[in-house]
């Protein structure tokens, strides 16, 4: 069955310093990887996806992710943090069988002055 | 750009009250889902369909049932509304995946319902 892991419930980090969220996944088959935003009482909204091919994948707002099969990771990262980066922010895998997404708990990411 | 509304962003509900939540989106997606989400718990799913009359249970369907009689609707009921269901709800709509070649999910904005 597969299943998310999201290490770290809270990140906190200056204005400018690298964001660095991560994500770690199991599947018995191929996975569709993603990850999702969520601002302040708000829906959750698509940051980026990755399906098949370039494993390095951009998403919106400067973020990019890499899907590395060999660790079974699809860690997300932006070289410089913004204050509209706070956030909380979800990793997902795809259940191919039945078109479910199965979410990670989530990672609290907050952005000092 | 698909669109997925609720019908409301903020309820206040009575112990022992029916209440339901409304979700319509506007893509003509096949797939609808009901998520709760909790501090420190993340999205649960609590039903799914597939198709218009068909559901299947999610993690935690305990206390909610569902109905879809249009493809573009997908309604969460509340039975009996208690405090342990005080939560923010987030309803979803998808394609087919192996069809679209994409399993992503279209969100609405959540309804934030209180029990009291």
């Amino acid at each position: 069955a597969q299943s998310v892991t999201q290490l770290g419930s809270h990140v906190s980090v200056s204005e400018g310093a690298l964001v660095l969220l991560r994500c770690n996944y199991s599947s018995s088959v191929p996975p569709y990887l993603f990850w999702y935003v969520q601002y302040p009482n708000q829906g959750l909204q698509l940051l980026l996806k990755y399906t098949t091919g370039a494993t390095l994948v951009k998403g919106i707002n400067g973020f990019e992710a890499e899907f590395k099969k060999s660790e079974t990771s699809f860690h997300l990262t932006k070289p410089s943090a913004h204050m509209s980066d706070a956030a909380e922010y979800f990793c997902a895998v795809s259940d191919h069988y039945t078109d479910k997404l199965i979410f990670g708990t989530g990672t609290r990411l907050q952005v000092f002055p | 750009d698909v669109k997925v509304t609720q019908s409301s962003r903020y309820l206040v509900k009575r112990t022992g009250e029916k209440v339901f939540l409304e979700c319509v989106q506007d893509m003509d997606h096949e797939n609808m889902f009901w998520y709760r989400q909790d501090p420190g718990l993340g999205l649960r799913l609590i039903y799914f369909s597939y198709d218009v009359k068909m559901k299947e249970k999610g993690d935690i369907p305990e206390g909610y049932s569902v109905s879809r009689e249009k493809k573009e609707r997908f309604s969460l009921i509340l039975e009996s509304a208690s405090t342990n269901q005080t939560s923010m709800y987030l309803c979803a709509s998808s394609p087919i995946g192996y069809r679209a070649n994409s399993y992503e999910q279209y969100f609405g904005p959540g309804t934030r319902l209180t029990v009291t």
